[in-house]
């Protein structure tokens, strides 16, 4: 089984700043990585797919990066909403897995 | 706008069962792959089970084989999750997701989650 990990567990920002988050993976999974966010008491939203690809609606200040092992999530301008928490999620084979999380909070 | 709706959670002896829904509105149900995903308080995200589109492919993780059954009925637009013998660890929110609108086996689309608690 591949394991996501994410890090850091809980990252400190100003609003306006930007916010760098990071997913490895113990194998390759190509580019075949989603980014979902998650608000207090809130069902995930996609964020990102195939690495890099924004899912519909998604504003641009979201960005993904990475493929093989090693991944990016980086929120340009950090926003009051952005404030959440962000798992990683491989889909290239089975079992389906999601990194640890990382926590976005107002610093 | 595709509705995704949960029931059946609840609080629940271990070693006993149930069965989770999920009734599916505003898009094409026959047309996709769905998921159960949960979430344990306070923890991260566990997929579950996959279904496909015509219910003769699944897949669920490990921990759950042979205890959990994740079925559909294309005609009622509804997912379902068999959950048998249960165990504390499975305690957790149950959130139905619509797998592969962005042509990806990523959860595009979730409900809003239901609890199942599972404690003497």
């Amino acid at each position: 089984e591949i394991v996501m990990t994410q890090s850091p567990a809980t990252l400190s920002v100003s609003p306006g700043e930007r916010a760098t988050l990071s997913c490895r993976a113990s194998q390759s999974v190509s580019n075949n990585l989603a980014w979902y966010q998650q608000k207090p008491g809130q069902a995930p939203r996609l964020l990102i797919y195939g690495a890099s690809t924004r899912a519909p609606g998604i504003p641009a200040r979201f960005s993904g990066s990475g493929s093989g092992t090693e991944f990016t999530l980086t929120i340009s301008s950090l926003q009051s909403e952005d404030f959440a928490v962000y798992f990683c999620q491989k889909y290239n084979n089975w079992p389906l897995t999601f990194g640890g999380g990382t926590k976005v909070e107002i610093k | 706008e595709v509705q995704l709706v949960e029931s059946g959670g609840g609080l629940f002896q271990p070693g006993g069962s149930l069965r989770l829904s999920c009734a599916a509105s505003g898009f094409t149900f026959n047309n996709h792959w769905m998921s159960w995903v949960r979430q344990a308080p306070g923890k991260g995200l566990e997929w579950v089970a996959n279904i496909h589109q015509d219910g003769s492919e699944k897949h669920y993780v490990d921990s759950v084989e042979g205890r959990f059954t994740i079925s559909r009925d294309n005609a009622k637009n509804s997912l379902y999750l068999q959950m048998n013998s249960l165990r504390a660890d499975d305690t957790a929110v149950y959130y139905c997701a619509l797998v592969g609108i962005v042509g990806a086996t990523t959860f595009d689309y979730w409900g809003q989650g239901t609890l199942v608690t599972v404690s003497s």
